[in-house]
């Protein structure tokens, strides 16, 4: 059974950047693409993007000027940084795996929700 | 972006009832379209992909129909289980876009 996990810090100041890691457990990080999306409290889910396990990526525009994706194949994980981060950036962030076509998210963590105060 | 308008925002329905949940696109998205479930402080599960095709594990009660732009997720006879939040998804561009969900509540 594929697993995810979140990890990273809750509590991020103004300004400064939002770092996540998702463990990948009980499958191949191969073959897959790896995505990111967040659900600010009591609203609807955003995704942000993904990276494929060879490391290309494709971002929300949006987002892509603050948004860096990468890859560790040998650790089985993948990672999120958002730059230049503001209250608005305040959620629960989700991993996730999405399929090859048609294209679904079939496992999730269980996401972790990062605050952004000073 | 393509959007995507999920309607009703919230429902009220009683156990046993048959619910249907409509999702439009802003424009044609063939059947790259999927249905998840939240439950209050958990993840999405995915219940339907492909427009209509079920999840391996979810309840035949669900089911799911349409094509291009206008599509419906239907339960047929609601269980305590399925009071949630309902998201439409679309997967035919990018940015992959999601509906701004239907929250199923008890009557």
């Amino acid at each position: 059974q594929v697993q995810l996990q979140e990890s990273g810090p809750g509590l991020v100041k103004p300004s400064e950047t939002l770092s996540l890691t998702c463990t990948v457990s009980g499958g191949s990080i191969s073959g897959y693409s790896w995505n990111w999306i967040r659900q600010p409290p009591g609203k609807g889910l955003e995704w942000i993007g993904y990276i494929y396990y060879s490391g290309s990526t494709n971002y929300k525009p949006s987002l892509t000027s603050r948004v860096t994706m990468s890859v560790d194949t040998s650790k089985s994980q993948f990672s999120l940084r958002l730059s230049s981060v503001t209250a608005a950036d305040t959620a629960v962030y989700y991993c996730a795996r999405k399929t090859g076509k048609p294209y679904y998210f079939d496992y999730w963590g269980q996401g972790t929700l990062v605050t952004v105060s000073s | 972006d393509i959007q995507m308008t999920q309607s009703p925002s919230s429902l009220s329905a009683s156990v046993g009832d048959r619910v249907t949940i409509t999702c439009r696109a802003s424009q044609s998205i063939s059947t790259y379209l999927n249905w998840y479930q939240q439950k209050l402080g958990k993840a999405p599960k995915v219940l339907l992909y492909a427009a209509s095709t079920l999840q391996s594990g979810v309840p035949s009660r669900f089911s799911a129909s349409g094509s291009g732009t206008d599509f419906t997720l239907t339960i047929s006879s609601l269980q305590p289980e399925d009071f949630a939040t309902y998201y439409c998804q679309q997967s035919s561009n990018t940015p992959l876009t999601f509906g701004q969900g239907t929250r199923l509540e008890i009557e």
